[in-house]
């Protein structure tokens, strides 16, 4: 079974252009999340979304970036217009919440971006 | 404030040597969830271990265990007999459940070097 793909792998764009970074979960998963990954701040929940619907979009550093769920197999996460300090590792992971609270997040390869 | 607490940025231990890996949370909740995840210098994010807040006994995975101390708010991961291999960032992470939030959140994360 595929685990979460993430695309693109790499982006290196340059200040003001738009990116989009996609993600399709493990096909049954209910939760999907979207992480940012720096070395200052860490790892930051930017959103996540339960049977494609956002949940908590409180981690969205502003209005530069939105996220969707369009259908069970696909998000996007966009960032409109990027800036230099958007450059870091984004993480999709998604996870099937049983009855009980185990359900461990299935990661992403991530997406390495840089804005020049 | 910090939910997840690791305290350690960085530690050096010997091959085959016990290493601890502290954890410390703060939650309201009584039913809770806690992770520990393994990145590479690859970059993968892997899961380790996974520690719920009603599970009476410490949970354990190969060489892999949680001390949990629950009225210490404490998740320490334990890897026994420590191996070359074991060099990364480790993260500590928690899932409250009490309000079905659902959010899963990290810790500043721990690398653990394994001297030969």
């Amino acid at each position: 079974d595929a685990g979460v793909i993430q695309s693109p792998r790499h982006e290196v764009t340059e200040m003001g252009q738009e990116v989009t970074l996609r993600c399709k979960p493990i096909s049954g998963h209910d939760y999907l999340f979207w992480y940012r990954q720096t070395m200052m701040r860490g790892l930051e929940l930017l959103i996540y979304f339960n049977n494609n619907v956002p949940i908590d979009d409180s981690g969205m550093p502003e209005d530069r970036f939105s996220a969707k769920m369009p259908n069970a197999s696909f998000s996007t996460l966009k960032i409109q217009p990027s800036e230099p300090r958007d450059s870091a590792v984004y993480f999709c992971a998604s996870s099937l919440l049983t009855g009980g609270l185990s359900g461990e997040l299935f990661f992403g390869e991530g997406s390495r971006l840089t804005v020049l | 404030a910090q939910k997840i607490t690791q305290t350690q940025p960085g530690m050096f231990v010997q091959e085959k040597e016990a290493v601890t890996l502290d954890c410390t949370y703060d939650t309201s909740d009584q039913s809770y969830g806690l992770f520990w995840y393994k990145q590479p210098s690859s970059g993968e994010m892997i899961f380790l271990i996974y520690q719920g807040s009603y599970d009476e006994q410490n949970a354990t995975e190969g060489r892999y265990s949680l001390n949990f101390q629950k009225a210490r708010k404490s998740a320490n991961l334990v890897i026994s007999a420590s191996q070359l291999g074991d060099s990364a960032m480790y993260f500590c992470a928690m899932r409250e459940g009490e309000n079905r939030d659902d959010k899963i959140i990290f810790g500043k994360g721990t690398r653990l070097h394994i001297l030969p």
